[in-house]
């Protein structure tokens, strides 16, 4: 089966740090996107990690393990705007469609 | 910039109704998706296409087809619209290859009453 975890709901305070966490078992695996979507908008790409490890960009941060199926989004020096929701999506192995999560709403609060 | 668009908004049909859904790209991808997401469902694959003509069935194809005659344009139909098909509707699209991302458009708001 296929299966894709990460909480409903996180909340946090401007300026601080948060870890958005997800979990994935799929029957083939090829890489593992971060998509940000803002309430009443498409989502839209934040990151992609195909090997193990951390991939920085700005702010945001995300990691990749693939023995464990987990992986996490490191969101820094939270701003109000980064209130949205975060989704989790494996790409199958042969690259052609991605599993999403159910999404991770999380609010800034000041 | 990647532009993917949709052809409404917001929708209404009535049950029984064959309602056609339009997505365009204009950054010559290959593969294109379509995608309804639903509170507390998250994002579903209703059907994608990685070709002219080709389509495939994603996780929740039933009561929907597809039509992709033209490389930028992908159509999802609504044989005979179903209070249980209202939901958000997305379409995206994407180069081939295994590191590109999906661009998505606006979103249709379809409700069947």
């Amino acid at each position: 089966g296929q299966n894709i975890d990460q909480p409903t709901e996180m909340t946090a305070t401007e300026g601080a740090i948060v870890q958005i966490n997800c979990t994935y078992q799929t029957s083939g695996f090829n890489g593992l996107f971060w998509y940000q979507q803002h309430a009443g908008e498409a989502p839209t790409f934040l990151s992609y990690n195909v090997l193990d490890g951390l991939e920085e960009k700005g702010r945001f941060s995300s990691f990749l393990s693939r023995s464990k199926g987990y992986s996490y989004l490191l969101l820094k020096e939270l701003q109000m705007k980064d209130s949205a929701s975060y989704l989790c999506a494996a790409q199958n192995q042969a690259g052609t469609a991605l599993i999403f999560g159910k999404g991770t709403t999380l609010s800034v609060s000041s | 910039d990647v532009k993917v668009t949709q052809s409404s908004r917001y929708l209404v049909k009535r049950t029984g109704e064959k309602v056609f859904l339009e997505c365009v790209q204009d950054m010559d991808h290959e593969n294109m998706f379509w995608y309804r997401q639903d509170p507390g469902l998250g994002l579903r694959l209703i059907y994608f296409s990685y070709d002219v003509k080709m389509k495939e069935k994603g996780d929740i194809p039933e009561g929907y087809s597809v039509s992709r005659e033209k490389k930028e344009r992908f159509s999802l139909i609504l044989e005979s619209a179903s209070t249980n098909q209202t939901s958000m509707y997305l379409c995206a699209s994407s180069n081939a290859g295994l590191s590109y991302e999906q661009y998505f458009g606006p979103g249709t708001r379809l409700t069947v009453t």
